[in-house]
């Protein structure tokens, strides 16, 4: 059982350049999110969704894009990097409220 | 709204000795409440979880919590600490929104095991 994965694990973006960071689970789970960790900061939440075709913003959007078109696949995308936005990206899933999240192993971008 | 203070970023024990990392959360409802562990340039490892059973919980590797509502606290403590112990750990807070669930995480406190 994979739980969730997201590839690339490292990766350097010019900034002004575009990207999609993957994040797949087999655990049919319906709630999935993506969120930044940054030194001192603990995670913060990117966006999140609740089910295929629904998503909504969570504490710092601005710059990232999400889609949810199935229940295993949420990608993250860069719409045009900035190095505010080097930092440690991790994509998570739970199956309700109040149930733990199972998160991926991360994925390590630097803008430069 | 819900917020987690992790009240020490940094502690440091020496092996063998008690483990004591403090989580206090503000929060309007019966919360469900988390700790990870994160080890160096690993993804988040969950640990233990209250979710309105019992007010003591037991995880993994020996840790376990307390959930003190009256202090609105959730501590962690291991009665020994091992070398391996040595990593990030997180509090986390569930809070239900409308559309779902979202965690709030705590800053993260960093434990250092001294041999």
């Amino acid at each position: 059982n994979a739980g969730v994965t997201q590839t690339p694990k490292f990766q350097v973006l010019k900034t002004g350049q575009s990207m999609t960071l993957q994040c797949a689970q087999d655990m049919n789970h319906e709630y999935m999110s993506w969120y930044r960790q940054d030194p001192g900061m603990g995670l913060r939440l990117i966006h999140y969704s609740v089910g295929a075709g629904i998503t909504d913003q969570g504490e710092v959007p601005n710059g990232y894009n999400v889609s949810r078109s199935t229940t295993e696949d949420f990608p993250l995308r860069l719409l045009s990097a900035a190095p505010s936005q080097t930092s440690v990206y991790f994509c998570a899933s739970s199956y309700a409220f109040s149930a733990e999240a199972f998160f991926g192993q991360g994925t390590r971008l630097t803008v430069v | 709204a819900q917020s987690v203070t992790q009240l020490d970023s940094h502690v440091s024990v020496s092996e063998g000795t008690p483990v004591l990392l403090r989580c206090n959360y503000s929060s309007s409802y019966s919360p469900s409440l988390f700790w990870y562990v994160q080890h160096p340039n690993k993804g988040l490892q969950l640990l233990l979880k209250y979710t309105s059973a019992a007010t003591l919980v037991k995880g993994i590797n020996g840790f376990e919590a307390e959930f003190k509502k009256s202090e609105t606290s959730f501590h962690l403590t291991k009665p020994s600490a091992h070398m391996s112990d040595a990593a990030e750990y997180f509090c986390v807070v569930s809070d239900q929104l409308d559309t779902g669930n979202q965690f709030y995480f705590g800053t993260g406190t960093s434990l250092t095991v001294i041999p």
